[in-house]
């Protein structure tokens, strides 16, 4: 079964943290996601991958920056973290450049104070 | 740039009722269109999808049918149980690794 997990599902972190999100895919995929879900305006693509070590800006990658160093895994850092980067992070993976369908994992929601 | 626009909710309908949200997008090219489904407390979920124009996705009962003269790719369900509440959102893809681009997204409540 395809599974894409989320290192944590709560956190809490302090103004000016650095923030690691973990994603891990047990499926093989060459492509791997980071998007953030906030009210009224869906999900919006942070960077991308679509291979071990590249990476690509998505739509509002300003105050993050990403690593994949393994196939498998995905991590998304937040160099100084602030307030308006409170938000429900979601990360997804997809097998290649003509595959279709993107596979969730559950999220994981971000409060800064 | 690409956009989605889809309708606004939140959405509240009785069991068996008929479900139509809207969704109409703005995009250079050929995207291939989405569904995707999030239910409380979980990530999102393919629900349907259409490659080309003219294409009907088709799932669980849900239906949407790429229609590229007017940009639509609307999605219907002719009678919907309470397990359909969720978010559902429209999407597109393009790009190297088929990135999406989503719509704000509907909430829909089926009351029993």
């Amino acid at each position: 079964d395809v599974k894409v997990t989320q290192s944590s599902r709560y956190l809490v972190k302090r103004t000016g943290e650095k923030v690691f999100l973990e994603c891990v895919q047990d499926m093989d995929h060459e492509n791997m996601f980071w998007y953030r879900q906030d009210p009224g305006l869906g999900l919006r693509l942070i960077y991308f991958s679509y291979d071990v070590k590249m990476k690509e800006k998505g739509d509002i990658p300003e105050g993050y920056s990403v690593s994949r160093e393994k196939k498998e895994r995905f991590s998304l850092i937040l160099e100084s973290a602030s307030t308006n980067q409170t938000s429900m992070y979601l990360c997804a993976s997809s097998l290649s450049a003509g595959s279709y369908e993107q596979y969730f994992g559950p999220g994981t929601r971000l409060t800064v104070t | 740039g690409d956009s989605v626009t889809q309708m606004e909710g939140p959405v509240t309908l009785s069991e068996e009722a008929f479900l139509t949200i809207n969704c109409t997008y703005t995009a250079t090219g050929y995207p291939s269109l989405f569904w995707y489904v999030q239910y409380p407390g979980e990530g999102l979920q393919l629900l349907l999808k259409a490659t080309k124009a003219d294409d009907k996705g088709s799932n669980k009962g849900f239906e949407a049918t790429y229609r590229k003269e007017t940009t639509s790719f609307h999605l219907e369900k002719g009678s919907v149980q309470v397990s359909d509440s969720a978010v559902y959102f429209c999407a597109l893809s393009k790009g190297s690794a088929r990135q999406l681009t989503f719509g704000s997204g509907t909430q829909l409540t089926v009351l029993p």
